[in-house]
């Protein structure tokens, strides 16, 4: 079935640091991508998605690229800040289905 | 437009006990999902609903149940609570897609989650 694989956390990073998530996906149809970043004690926001292959998906400095033929879909922010620190999850949602299928979620620490 | 709303927040049960959930989605949004958070299974969905019917399950046993009424909000239950079912429910919605039309894949909002703690 559909899975998302994500780089176990926690991440910890300084201000102004290079971040990369790395996540991976399996689908059998022509899913659309995304990011969700969860902050401490709230639900899940939808930080990024891509619905194509090579299509880009941006947001708040955060970008991810779809790339069909390595079934990746990485998080990338040139310069984190401490109010980046959370949760953030790669996810799918595969043709004909509205479920959404999670990776296990990655914990970002940024230090000041 | 307010977001979508999951009460109560907190909820503490015991072991065989039942719960109610409820889930508001945002005004105009007819597709309702529930997932559960947990540390060690991360996040699962539950069950979809739309127009008051159950679109599409999750492999969760029968204790888990769900109904979605006429103006959209949706509650799930679980019967028969047990100590693994401690875990965040989130609810999200999306704007209508009747069918499932892949050139329009509507985002999903989540609510903040109702924490529960079966004891």
């Amino acid at each position: 079935g559909d899975s998302v694989t994500q780089m176990e956390g926690p991440v910890t990073l300084s201000e102004e640091a290079f971040l990369t998530i790395n996540c991976t996906y399996t689908a059998t149809g022509y899913p659309s991508l995304f990011w969700y970043v969860q902050y401490p004690g709230e639900g899940l926001q939808l930080l990024l998605k891509a619905t194509k292959a090579d299509d880009k998906g941006s947001n708040k400095g955060f970008e991810a690229t779809y790339r069909k033929e390595t079934t990746s879909f990485h998080l990338e922010k040139g310069s984190v800040q401490v109010s980046d620190s959370a949760v953030y999850f790669c996810a799918l949602s595969d043709w004909g289905d509205d479920k959404i299928i999670f990776g296990k979620g990655t914990r970002l620490h940024i230090l000041p | 437009k307010a977001g979508v709303t999951q009460t109560p927040r907190y909820l503490i049960k015991t072991r065989g006990q039942q719960v109610t959930l409820s889930c508001s989605p945002i005004s105009g949004h007819r597709s309702v999902s529930w997932y559960q958070q947990t540390p060690g299974q991360g996040l699962q969905f539950l069950f979809e609903y739309f127009s008051e019917t159950q679109r599409n399950k999750g492999n969760f046993p029968g204790r888990f149940s769900g109904r979605q009424f006429s103006n959209s909000r949706s509650e799930m239950n679980v019967s028969t609570l047990e100590l693994g079912d401690s875990a965040l429910y989130l609810c999200a919605s999306t704007s209508p897609t009747p069918t499932r039309d892949i050139t329009r894949r509507e985002t999903q909002y989540f609510g903040p989650g109702t924490r529960l703690l079966v004891l």
